[in-house]
């Protein structure tokens, strides 16, 4: 069963701070993504990475950063958190890129600035 | 561009209602379609997924056909349970693209 988790679990931050939020999954997949969750936006993609050392930009990267230290550790970096990043963050891996490929979600943090 | 459109917010049903959940797709190339389901407090889990014109994909009862004339992958099942009150997304790949996933429609069952 694939195992992915967060931490934080919650995380209250000022505008204009630094935070890390941080993903490990110990399923040996490749691919590891990062998506926000927002009412009326469903999922969307802000970051992934198909293996340590990389980095692709997703839908809606603006204010984001990421990186990929290992083939289990895939983290979010928020340098200037601001409002309208109040969201619901989960991570997820696959196994592969392809298109049979499943996604396997963390519980999500849940992050709000003030 | 490549997206997912799903029946959009909330659906209220009672027990043993049929659902239908809509979702089209748009996509340039030959996708797979999923259907995910999120439970409270959890991330979404796949539910099911097809990859091939006219292909069935099904799990818990919940079903969906894959129809590339329509570009549809409808999520229906005949008779819902309290237990099935949830957020359920359609999504759609191709291999070489991002996953793009539905706004979300968020199932009650009322018992």
């Amino acid at each position: 069963e694939a195992a992915v988790t967060q931490s934080p679990r919650n995380k209250v931050t000022v505008t204009g701070g630094n935070v890390t939020l941080s993903c490990r999954q110990t399923n040996s997949h490749n691919y590891m993504y990062w998506y926000r969750q927002d009412t009326g936006h469903g999922l969307r993609l802000i970051h992934y990475s198909y293996g340590a050392g990389n980095l692709q930009i997703g839908d809606v990267p603006d204010g984001y950063k990421a990186t990929r230290t290992t083939q289990e550790d895939f983290f979010l970096l928020l340098e200037l958190a601001s409002p309208s990043q109040t969201s619901l963050y989960f991570c997820a891996s696959s196994d592969a890129g392809g298109a049979q490929a499943e996604q396997f979600f963390g519980p999500g943090t849940r992050l709000t600035v003030l | 561009g490549d997206s997912v459109t799903q029946t959009e917010g909330q659906v209220a049903l009672s027990e043993e209602d049929f659902l239908t959940i809509h979702c089209n797709y748009s996509a340039s190339g030959y996708p797979t379609l999923f259907w995910y389901v999120q439970y409270p407090g959890e991330g979404p889990q796949l539910l099911f997924r097809a990859s091939r014109d006219k292909e069935k994909g099904s799990s818990r009862g919940f079903e969906a056909t894959y129809d590339k004339g329509t570009t549809s992958f409808h999520l229906r099942k005949a008779s819902v349970q309290e237990s099935d009150s949830a957020v359920y997304y359609c999504a759609q790949h191709t291999g070489y693209q991002n996953f793009y996933f539905g706004k979300g429609t968020s199932l009650t069952v009322i018992p």
